[in-house]
């Protein structure tokens, strides 16, 4: 069956460090990959897209790198700041009943403590 | 320019009850979705529609229905209410479902009685 995995546990680490989150799918061929962030009791906010070709998107702080071959996605947050506590959403587009469809995973919560 | 507004915010039903979530943007996107959340899990789609007139199924449509009569409004209707159906549902526009982010509205939190 169709799969995203992201890590259930939430993920702690200290201020001014790199924080790296794991997005992982299966039985997916998507064409490009998006990333999200969401606040407590807030609608997701969309941050990132990544296609297919591009292994690797940069915007400020955030880099996001596409790895079809092992079907996974890394999301990185330099020079983390409390602000960037939120849960991350990975979202894989794909195409399924003549449409592109966002699917989404679980999403993992980060913690940045000063 | 409002982005995507959803009413209302809060809802307690009774099972058997019907109801509508309210969904309307102002940004003349063509793709307009709903997703419910559930704890532990990812958002799931319920019902998605590529431009006014054209609908279809998600993930989970069982229970609810759609309807598309203008770009700007995507209501979701609840046909009778289980407590199955008790989440936050999120509804979302893109300007097309190709290469472009989603815009997501607040929430609806919904509880079944």
């Amino acid at each position: 069956s169709q799969k995203i995995e992201q890590n259930s546990e939430a993920l702690n680490i200290q201020e001014g460090k790199t924080a790296t989150l794991t997005c992982n799918y299966t039985n997916y061929s998507p064409a490009y990959l998006q990333w999200y962030r969401q606040d407590p009791g807030r609608g997701p906010v969309f941050l990132l897209l990544i296609r297919e070709n591009e292994k690797e998107k940069r915007k400020e702080r955030l880099k996001v790198t596409f790895d079809t071959t092992l079907k996974q996605s890394l999301f990185h947050i330099t020079a983390s700041q409390p602000a960037d506590s939120a849960t991350y959403l990975c979202a894989p587009k794909i195409f399924s009943g003549g449409y592109n469809k966002l699917i989404f995973g679980a999403g993992t919560r980060l913690a940045v403590h000063p | 320019n409002a982005g995507v507004t959803q009413t209302p915010k809060f809802q307690v039903l009774k099972t058997g009850q019907s109801m509508t979530l309210q969904c309307a943007q102002d940004m003349n996107h063509e793709y307009m979705s709903w997703y419910r959340q559930d704890p532990g899990m990812g958002l799931r789609l319920i019902h998605y529609s590529v431009g006014a007139g054209i609908t279809d199924q998600g993930e989970v449509p069982n229970g609810y229905n759609v309807s598309r009569s203008t770009t700007e409004d995507f209501p979701l209707r609840l046909l009778s209410a289980a407590p199955s159906q008790t989440s936050v549902y999120f509804c979302a526009s893109s300007y097309s479902n190709i290469n472009y982010g989603y815009t997501f509205g607040s929430g609806t939190r919904l509880t079944v009685v």
